[in-house]
């Protein structure tokens, strides 16, 4: 079982490029979420999907852009990266959860990005 | 800002030690998770506790909750050199009901066990 699979694992940009990160899962869950963790700040979430068709933002949505066409994957895009955006990007998942509260999430290995 | 915030920032203990690490947390919740983090790896889970139990146990790791004080400690108990990484609580945000699997991070504890 792959788990949460992630691509690229490393990736340098320009100031202005832009890319896509992307991110499956072959456990068929449900929800699906991105974070990016900065030295010092811990997890912080990005964008996060509840099923095929649905996306919502996170603390830190501006600069990126997503969407959930499959419940395998959910890629997330870079419009115009920015120096700011220098992070290491961070895919899960996790099943419908319990009744009222979050699931356990599976991590992907990272993606690690520079942008000059 | 960040839901949970572990203390302290960084631990350094011999093994053998137990390692206690804490959390705080400003809203009301449904379950607080544990997780850990190796050097340059993705997350693992650890442990889940709901916000009706007290108390956890699974296998060294011992994980506390009090939900007046929204407070949480994870120990580790007896540790190993392998323990080394970073810890990491998490926590949903209850509104009286589905959170929609939003997942909240602290900014971790940093754990060193020496041989």
């Amino acid at each position: 079982n792959a788990g949460v699979t992630q691509t690229p694992k490393f990736q340098v940009l320009k100031t202005g490029q832009s890319m896509t990160l992307q991110c499956a899962q072959d456990m068929n869950h449900e929800y699906m979420s991105w974070y990016r963790q900065d030295p010092g700040m811990g997890l912080r979430l990005i964008h996060y999907s509840v099923g095929a068709g649905i996306t919502d933002q996170g603390e830190v949505p501006n600069g990126y852009n997503v969407s959930r066409s499959t419940t395998e994957d959910f890629p997330l895009r870079l419009l115009s990266a920015a120096p700011s955006q220098t992070s290491v990007y961070f895919c899960a998942s996790s099943d419908r959860g319990l009744q009222y509260g979050a699931g356990e999430l599976f991590f992907g290995e990272g993606s690690r990005l520079t942008v000059l | 800002s960040q839901q949970g915030e572990e203390d302290p920032q960084a631990l350094s203990i011999q093994e053998g030690e137990n390692a206690t690490m804490n959390c705080s947390y400003k809203t009301s919740i449904n379950n607080l998770q544990w997780y850990r983090q190796n050097s340059g790896r993705g997350l693992v889970h650890l442990i889940l506790i709901r916000s009706n139990e007290r108390e956890k146990h699974s296998g060294r790791l011992r994980v506390t909750l009090d939900t007046s004080k929204k407070s949480s400690s994870l120990l580790i108990t007896a540790s190993r050199a392998a323990d080394t990484a970073s810890y990491f609580c998490a926590t949903d945000k209850s509104n009286g009901g589905s959170t929609l699997g939003r997942l909240y991070f602290g900014r971790g504890t940093q754990l060193t066990v020496w041989p």
